[in-house]
């Protein structure tokens, strides 16, 4: 069964820098985009980032342009998030999600269970 | 960029009654492929969101045929035929035809 497996989340002081890793299994990693959709305590959902299944096209939100990088590495079936300069509003639950579509469009059909970043000021 | 907005943000709904959101983007999501690049997720309390349908009126695998989307453009319906206790949560929109992708705000249904 398709899998999503979010780690890296933790408490960090406004500043630092945090990865986040997404672990995919039980599906063919390589012909998906991929997704970070991010939810703050007790809000609403909000898109960060994307990429196409070959690592192409990156796409960001522009909350985090410029500080935030998405990637992958498909032999290894893993996406990325790489968190620079995080503030206070960085602070949330960050979700990995599969596009239906090898690019983008086609809906976000699985999620992770999703890792908490808290940025501390 | 395209800014979404749901109406209503709570609906009390009874079981076995129909139910009706509301959802409206900023810019037209028709492309020129004639698919509505809308997207339609259900949050369940606790739980991640879950995909119920995609291109504006397709139903996601598994998503029982109580759900239906429809709408064109700029607007856009999610339908519940008959709801259950287990439909109740947080529903959003997402519109995924161009960057940056944007969500709706939200419509939270609950059991009067």
């Amino acid at each position: 069964q398709v899998q999503l497996v979010e780690s890296g989340g933790g408490v960090v002081q406004a500043g630092r820098s945090l990865r986040l890793s997404c672990e995919a299994s039980g599906f063919s990693f390589t012909t998906y985009g991929m997704h970070w959709v991010r939810q703050a305590p007790g809000k609403g959902l909000e898109w960060v980032a994307g990429l196409w299944f070959d690592g192409s096209n990156k796409i960001y939100a522009d909350s985090v342009k410029g500080r935030f990088a998405i990637s992958r590495d498909n032999s290894e079936d893993t996406l990325y998030l790489q968190m620079t300069r995080l503030r206070a509003e960085d602070t949330a639950l960050y979700y990995c999600a599969r596009d239906r579509f090898e690019s983008y469009g086609g809906g976000f059909d699985y999620w992770g269970q999703g890792t908490l970043v808290t940025v501390s000021s | 960029d395209i800014v979404m907005t749901q109406s209503p943000l709570s609906l009390p709904v009874t079981p076995g009654e129909p139910a009706s959101i509301s959802c409206r983007s900023s810019q037209s999501l028709l492309q020129s492929n004639g698919y509505n690049y809308l997207d339609w997720y259900l949050q369940k309390p606790g739980q991640s969101p879950q995909l119920l349908i995609y291109l504006g009126s397709s139903r996601a695998s598994g998503v029982p045929a109580k759900f239906s989307g429809s709408g064109s453009g700029t607007d856009f319906t999610l339908k519940i035929s008959r709801v259950e206790a287990e439909d109740v949560g947080i529903y959003f929109c997402m519109q995924a035809l161009q960057t940056p992708f944007a969500f709706g705000p939200g419509t939270k249904v609950d059991i009067k």
